[in-house]
């Protein structure tokens, strides 16, 4: 089944302890991104990646760091996760043709709180 | 800034079509208009998206203005699996700017 996954789904953590969430796809698609939501902001792009080790800051990059060492895989790192962080964060991938995005596959969201 | 406009919210009756506005004044020659919705806080699901000319798929139609500054998503006959989050995004090379959408309730 074509599908983007994130791990893990539920996150509580402190104040600066580093964590890592995971995507991966399975539909080889070129293009990745990360997305963050909050109340009354709607879904705010963090970075995108548009192929292997390409990667770009979105609207709201400070504080994350991502990678792209293989195509499937895309994680997002939070080196000192901060309370304003807590968010909805959503994963998305789409194929990349002709210089312009296709139509995005989201992920299943993580829930992560930082206390 | 350059985004799309969306209203907050709206209501629309069992049935009847749901027509949901979106204005992108600033929209680029080669950016498409997309559209998604979210119901609850699942990820967004694709419905249909158009540059130029109006189309439709078997979710909605997508009436685009011909000076492409604003365009209209229709649900011709709204149910109440339809109630969700709609956002207007314009997606082009690389980024992909979403607004903070329009919450669709549909009514019994």
């Amino acid at each position: 089944e074509a599908q983007v996954t994130q791990n893990p789904r539920y996150l509580i953590t402190v104040t600066g302890k580093k964590l890592t969430v995971t995507c991966s796809q399975n539909m080889n698609h070129e293009y990745m991104s990360w997305y963050r939501q909050d109340p009354g902001l709607g879904l705010r792009q963090i970075y995108y990646s548009m192929n292997v080790e390409v990667t770009d800051k979105g609207d709201v990059p400070e504080g994350y760091k991502v990678s792209r060492k293989e195509k499937r895989n895309f994680p997002l790192i939070l080196e000192s996760p901060s309370p304003n962080q807590t968010s909805l964060y959503f994963c998305a991938s789409s194929p990349y043709l002709r210089g312009l995005q296709e139509t995005q596959y989201f992920g299943p969201g993580t829930r992560l709180l930082v206390l | 800034d350059a985004k799309t406009t969306q209203p907050p919210s709206m209501d629309c009756a069992e049935g009847r079509a749901a027509n949901l506005p979106c204005n992108h004044s600033t929209i680029s020659g080669n950016e498409y208009v997309y559209w998604y919705r979210q119901i609850h806080s699942q990820g967004p699901q694709y419905i249909i998206h158009g540059l130029k000319n109006n189309e439709t798929n078997e979710m909605a139609s997508l009436i685009i203005t011909e000076d492409r500054k604003s365009s209209t998503l229709i649900l011709p006959h709204a149910t109440l699996r339809d109630t969700a989050v709609y956002y207007c995004i314009r997606a082009g090379n690389e980024k992909l700017t979403f607004g903070t959408g329009t919450r669709l309730t549909i009514i019994p």
